[in-house]
């Protein structure tokens, strides 16, 4: 399976943050990948599990983000995406979208897109 | 879960053995019987990569120098021999108690 992560590398101050990951090489609608997660790393930081959904639909996210974050799936396009609203300089870096199964919630990522929060 | 990686930084000479480790918080051990611990290599410039999952179990295509073991709360991914290509950050991360997934802060392995 293969994720592609597409959206604007620059979103102004206060706006919204939407990305879409693309899926190949594999069916969402299938459930041989249950876990469809978006994780993301801060400039010369670590990895930080944002949230995820199934692929039933069911969305779980990180309590940091919690109110301004919102996963969304679509099984018939092979695409799962995400907004992240009010953003902040702090929510600069690169997004990952990736999948997982059971034997590891996490397992194959996308390359990784890189956005800054900038005016 | 929190998730305490060490060392954070460790220069390894090329062809010499390497050794990670990792420890949660809590035991990561799942009623089925499986630690849901899994190690990811991130390459300079490059998206993570799965190396090892449950506890000790290697992706195919890992060279076999890789190897995962532990159980419970301790964990570690060894090197056998290190090649100038396993430079980069290494991180663990479980998925047994979740959410939230939890990642360790990861370990940058370098060439002496």
């Amino acid at each position: 399976v293969q994720l592609q992560e597409s959206g604007p590398g620059l979103v102004e101050p206060s706006q919204t943050l939407s990305l879409s990951c693309t899926v190949s090489g594999g069916s969402i609608r299938s459930g041989a990948y249950y876990f469809w997660s978006w994780i993301r790393q801060h400039p010369g930081e670590g990895l930080e599990w944002i949230g995820f959904i199934s692929y039933t639909g069911s969305a779980s996210y990180s309590s940091s983000l919690q109110g301004r974050l919102t996963i969304t799936i679509d099984p018939s396009n092979n695409q799962f995406s995400l907004r992240l609203r009010s953003v902040t300089a702090a929510d600069t870096g690169v997004y990952y979208c990736a999948t997982g199964d059971d034997t590891s919630k996490v397992a194959y990522w996308g390359q990784g897109i890189l956005v800054t929060v900038s005016s | 879960v929190v998730m305490t990686q060490s060392p954070l930084s460790l220069p390894v000479i090329l062809g010499q053995p390497a050794s990670i480790s990792c420890m949660s918080s809590q035991s990561v051990l799942w009623t089925d019987g499986n630690s849901y611990l899994t190690w990811f290599q991130q390459r300079p410039g490059q998206s993570p990569r799965r190396l090892i999952y449950e506890a000790s179990k290697r992706d195919s295509g890992v060279p076999d120098r890789f190897s995962g073991s532990g159980s419970g709360t301790d964990f570690t991914l060894k090197i056998s021999r290190v090649e100038a290509e396993d430079v980069g950050v290494y991180y663990c991360m479980q998925g047994t108690h979740w959410p939230p997934i939890t990642f360790g802060q990861g370990t940058r392995l370098e060439i002496k």
